[in-house]
């Protein structure tokens, strides 16, 4: 299983781009990458997931280059509402998710 | 779409009694659900995979017969934590795998917080 890791923890104001970048050396061909996000007592919310090179929704957007070992999720113009844990994971194929500790992400007004 | 729901969202019971926790895929058919657990401030930790039809498969460290999970249908998980005692106490997250789509995207359920006197 590839294993990740993430900053601990990020602060951001209002209104500013947020990056969160994930480090996933090992990552396998066959694997994509998949961002949560996740509130107090609450189940994950998915966010986005791609392969390679870049993806955007509505949401955000995830950056991934050539070689796959990392990935960044941007986190435009962010709001209060944004504060939560973001999760980073790589895998393929309803195989299991193993989570890393996630960045705490504190938006500030 | 993709929405998994979980019922009861919040539990209480006593000490010694079992308690079943449903996961159900609403708009989606899941041949693979995943059962997780949330301590306070931490992250999520994986206890089992279940498929439709077969066993589940357990983490290591986790208990089968204390925690027995059946998935009779593509829709329909349920996780019973069996015998229960306070350090089972925790927050219980559900999710399910879109069948026959790839990349097959785990979509998680809202949580079941078991509180154990």
């Amino acid at each position: 299983l590839a294993k990740t890791t993430q900053p601990i923890s990020m602060d951001s104001y209002e209104g500013q781009e947020v990056n969160i970048t994930c480090s996933h050396n090992n990552i396998a061909t066959n694997d994509y990458i998949t961002w949560y996000q996740q509130f107090p007592s609450q189940g994950p919310r998915f966010i986005i997931q791609g392969y390679k090179t870049k993806v955007t929704n509505e949401v955000a957007s995830l950056f991934i280059p050539a070689d796959r070992k990392s990935s960044t999720l941007s986190l435009p113009r962010v709001s209060l509402s944004d504060t939560a844990v973001y999760y980073c994971l790589v895998g393929y194929s309803s195989y299991k998710l193993i989570f890393g500790s996630g960045t705490r992400l504190l938006v500030r007004p | 779409g993709a929405v998994v729901s979980q019922h009861p969202s919040r539990v209480i019971c006593k000490s010694g009694t079992s308690v079943k926790i449903e996961c159900r895929s609403l708009d989606f058919q899941a041949t693979t659900m995943f059962w997780y657990r949330q301590f306070p401030k931490k992250s999520l930790m994986l206890m089992a995979t279940s498929n439709e039809g077969s066993k589940a498969t357990y983490e290591q460290g986790v208990e089968k017969d204390k925690f027995l999970i059946n998935h009779a249908s593509l829709t329909l998980s349920t996780l019973t934590v069996t015998s229960a005692h306070p350090e089972d106490s925790s927050f219980y997250i559900c999710s399910a795998a879109i069948s026959g789509r790839m990349p097959d995207t785990q979509y998680f359920g809202p949580g079941t917080r078991l509180t154990v006197l």
